[in-house]
């Protein structure tokens, strides 16, 4: 019931293209939903992150789509570029929690020039 | 925004060694710091929490005695390896989370080899 499924595992787009990685969750106790990027050898940084009373957020070319219902998530990257070949990972914390972050396996995003 | 670090960046060690590592938290104060270990292509894998001035938390299967967790003030967490192994070798991320917001801060973390 803690898990994050995170899909898909990798993903190859066209520079100018959309990139989208979809999450999906169990536990309705999850209250805020962050996105991360990785690059290699580095630490994962924040891009983005949503609250259930909110179905959707955007932050420049990342927009956050959430669906309470269906307990699904999802990142778009509009106009993906080569410099945002990177992993990506979903995350879902719980309220009144320390707020240890549960992660999706991670989406390996390739954007092609 | 908010800064962590983390020293040593990547440290190579014998095995039976101790290492330690350090994450700070440089423009905040830090309530919960959180110690994470990710092999190659998986995903982040939480080790630990530790709150500052109490005991670290040890997720399921972490030995406690082997990763000694400090939290000593809101800014400094240590994390020391103790009679590593060549097992140990892995990238070890810490993160930072302050007393406003839920918000966790990733340090650049730190490659552990040990031969």
């Amino acid at each position: 019931q803690q898990q994050v499924k995170q899909s898909p595992q990798s993903l190859i787009v066209q520079k100018g293209g959309i990139s989208i990685i979809n999450c999906a969750y169990e536990n309705t106790a999850f209250d805020y939903f962050p996105w991360y990027q990785q690059f290699p050898g580095k630490g994962p940084a924040l891009l983005i992150a949503i609250r259930p009373d909110v179905s959707e957020k955007k932050e420049g070319r990342f927009t956050i789509s959430f669906n309470k219902s269906a307990k699904q998530f999802s990142l778009h990257i509009m106009d993906s570029q080569p410099g945002d070949s990177a992993t990506y990972f979903c995350a879902a914390s719980l309220k009144g929690s320390a707020r240890q972050l549960t992660f999706g396996s991670g989406t390996q995003l390739t954007v092609l020039p | 925004g908010a800064v962590v670090s983390q020293h040593p960046s990547w440290v190579i060690c014998k095995s039976g060694t101790s290492v330690k590592i350090e994450c700070r938290s440089l423009d905040f104060q830090a309530t919960t710091m959180f110690w994470y270990r990710q092999f190659p292509k998986q995903s982040l894998m939480l080790m630990a929490t530790s709150n500052e001035g109490s005991k670290a938390t040890y997720e399921q299967g972490v030995e406690k005695d082997k990763f000694l967790i400090n939290h000593a003030s809101l800014t400094l967490s240590t994390l020391t390896v103790t009679s590593a192994h060549p097992e140990d070798s892995s990238f070890y991320i810490c993160s930072a989370r302050s007393r406003v917001g839920d918000t966790q801060y990733f340090g650049p973390g730190t490659r552990l080899t040990v031969l």
